[in-house]
Parts: C-alpha cells; sequence; structure tokens
C-alpha cells in the first residue's frame, strides 16, 4: 500500500517571502499522479497544484510550483511571495494510475498536512 | 464548476444514535469517496464507491456502512455512533477513468460530535 509522509506538523513564513513545504510517498509503482491540497479555515479543500509521473517538467501554477524528484520520491511545494490568504493545512496527495480490472479510478492517499502561518 | 455538497456542517448526535450523512455531487462523476480528517492523521479513507452500488471499505471502515443508490449521492452511516466517532467528514469525488489524471473534488465538510 501506499504512504505519504508529510514531516512538517507546522511552518511559518513571512509575507511576500518564500517557503517549501516537503512530502515524500512510498510506493513501488511508476505510473501515479501526485497532488497538493489546501485547506483553509472555512475548511473548503482546494486543489493547488498537480504532476504526473510520466512528466518530468515540474508543474506550476502562479505563485505556486513544485519540486518532483521521481527517484527519491519526493514532491515538495514551493509557495513564493506568500500572501495572508496562503494560510492554511496543506495536503499532500498520492493516486495511482494503475489500471483496475474494472477500469475505475484509484483512490487518493493523503498525508497528515502541514500547517502553513503566514506572518504580516 | 463541480459542486460537492454535504447535508451538514455541523451535527451533535448522542451515543448510540444512527446517524446519516449525506453528500450529493452534480457532476456525474462516478468515483465518490468518504474521508474522517483528524489532526496529525490527515484525511483516512473510509469507503470507496466507483459507481452505482458499488463500494470497497477503505482503511478504517469499522463502525460505518455506505449506501450509493444514486450516482449523485453517496450516504455514510455510523450504525451506532460512538464518542471515538467525533471527527471531521469529508466526502469527494472525481471520474471515475484510470487514464484520466483528475483531482478529487471536496465538499465543505461535516463536523461531527458523538456526546
Amino acid at each position: 500500500a501506499q504512504t505519504v509522509t508529510q514531516s512538517q506538523p507546522e511552518m511559518s513564513v513571512q509575507e511576500a517571502e518564500t517557503v517549501t513545504l516537503s512530502c515524500t510517498y512510498d510506493t513501488s509503482e511508476s505510473d501515479y499522479y501526485l497532488f497538493w491540497y489546501k485547506q483553509p479555515p472555512s475548511r473548503q479543500m482546494i486543489l493547488v497544484i498537480r504532476q504526473e509521473a510520466y512528466k518530468q517538467q515540474n508543474a506550476t501554477e502562479n505563485r505556486f510550483s513544485v519540486n518532483f524528484q521521481k527517484a527519491a520520491k519526493s514532491f515538495s511545494l514551493k509557495i513564493s511571495d506568500s500572501q495572508l490568504g496562503d494560510a492554511a493545512m496543506y495536503f499532500c496527495a498520492y493516486r495511482s494510475a494503475r489500471r483496475r480490472r474494472d477500469n475505475y479510478g484509484q483512490n487518493f492517499v493523503f498525508g497528515p498536512g502541514t500547517r502553513l502561518s503566514v506572518l504580516p | 464548476d463541480v459542486k460537492v455538497t454535504q447535508s451538514s456542517r455541523y451535527l451533535v448526535k448522542r451515543t448510540g444514535e444512527k446517524v446519516f450523512l449525506e453528500c450529493v455531487q452534480d457532476m456525474d462523476h462516478e468515483n465518490m469517496f468518504w474521508y474522517r480528517q483528524d489532526p496529525g492523521l490527515g484525511l483516512r479513507l473510509i469507503y470507496f464507491s466507483y459507481d452505482v452500488k458499488m463500494k470497497e471499505k477503505g482503511d478504517i471502515p469499522e463502525g460505518y456502512s455506505v449506501s450509493r443508490e444514486k450516482k449523485e449521492r453517496f450516504s455514510l452511516i455510523l450504525e451506532s455512533a460512538s464518542t471515538n466517532q467525533t471527527s471531521m467528514y469529508l466526502c469527494a469525488s472525481s471520474l471515475g477513468q484510470y487514464l484520466l489524471n483528475t483531482e478529487a473534488f471536496f465538499g465543505q465538510g461535516t463536523r461531527l460530535t458523538v456526546v
């Protein structure tokens, strides 16, 4: 079974600075998808960024980018120019791309989360 | 936009009660999920439904059951609520085809307190 680890329960960053959140995962598969989700105090989970394992290029979405190291099974999230609205819980997630016998998709495996505080 | 709606944001129930948590999605997604969220443990999968009337146990199914009679609706049932089921419950949905890199879309969560 796959597992996802986030070794930083809490992090803080000064407004306008850059912060990197760590995520590692354990899998024997070669095809999979990785995601970062944000959960603000409103509790609504929002997708921040996604990465396909077969793509070597790191995904980028505006101020958010990832450092995907497949061999190391590492998937860190970098937030540039941090804003107060970035304060939230961040979850790393894994989804296998392995084909099921019934052709349906696999479920998602989440890490324990990192609580990010942004200091004014 | 995909919308996943959970019937309650907050719920207080008594020990031993049968509890129903309802979830509805409006994007014709095959897959639906129920997760439990606890501090330091992240999201743990309770049950996964990959299509109507199809379900699989997740990591922590004990004390829970599910029902999916229609594609858009996925219900989580606590047969006899206990205090250790006090938690945040998150429903999610996604497209089902294995070839698609599709994310999970979440509801707003139900914070359940069992007293």
